[in-house]
């Protein structure tokens, strides 16, 4: 079974910036797969940062960005600040099935 | 404001059923797809279903085809997921969360807890 694979935790220092990955166990992720970032606080809903691996909705902080890298979508935080600290988690569409969605097992990111 | 509101959520039995309901407001509700994700407690995130504005587009994640059913009332702004043959494992938060314009999801709602237990 295709599986989408985050890393399990990261830690970045205040101010500080890191990236965390989104791959595919089948393959390559690519822009067919319309990769999306959610960032979830605990007790809260997900929130949708980036969609289409790069796009930003207007809530997005600007700290937020989103690309294809080597073969995996990337979320890269640049200047962290404490209120990053959240689990992330990465969509990819098309995963299997036609219009079928899989969602990565998420990053918990410690701001530290 | 766009808003999802769920409701529905509650305490069943292993081989119970369940009706969830999604209400949306603040946007053309019929021009977007809704969606149905989980999350069980403490675990990641799970997609369950999707339907298209018009409802003619519809897909549901392996693990629940042939139990779950995604419906919506256009006139009545709401989405459903009716829930048959309910395990233990179906114990999650279900979020609903709507399409954009050429996005899968841009909104969430603030979820609905389902139990399911012997």
């Amino acid at each position: 079974q295709a599986v989408v694979t985050q890393e399990p935790s990261l830690t970045v220092s205040p101010g500080g910036t890191v990236t965390l990955t989104c791959g595919s166990s089948t393959g390559a992720v690519t822009s067919g797969h319309y990769p999306y970032w959610f960032q979830q606080k605990p007790g809260q809903a997900p929130r949708t940062l980036i969609y289409d691996a790069t796009d930003k909705h207007p809530w997005t902080p600007d700290r937020f960005s989103g690309s294809l890298l080597g073969g995996k979508a990337a979320l890269i935080l640049s200047g962290a600040q404490p209120e990053d600290e959240a689990e992330y988690f990465c969509l990819l569409y098309n995963y299997g099935p036609v219009g079928a969605l899989a969602f990565g097992g998420g990053t918990k990111l410690t701001v530290l | 404001e766009v808003q999802l509101v769920e409701s529905g959520g509650g305490l069943v039995q292993t081989g119970g059923s369940l009706r969830l309901s999604c209400a949306g407001s603040g946007f053309t509700f019929s021009s977007y797809a809704i969606n149905w994700v989980r999350q069980a407690p403490g675990k990641g995130l799970e997609w369950v279903s999707s339907m298209s504005g018009s409802g003619d587009n519809i897909n549901y994640a392996e693990s629940v085809k042939g139990r779950f059913t995604i419906s919506r009332d256009n006139p009545k702004n709401t989405v459903f997921l009716q829930m048959i043959g309910l395990r233990a494992e179906d114990t999650a938060v279900y979020y609903c969360a709507k399409g954009g314009w050429g996005t899968v999801i841009d909104y969430w709602g603030q979820g609905a807890l389902v139990i399911v237990s012997s």
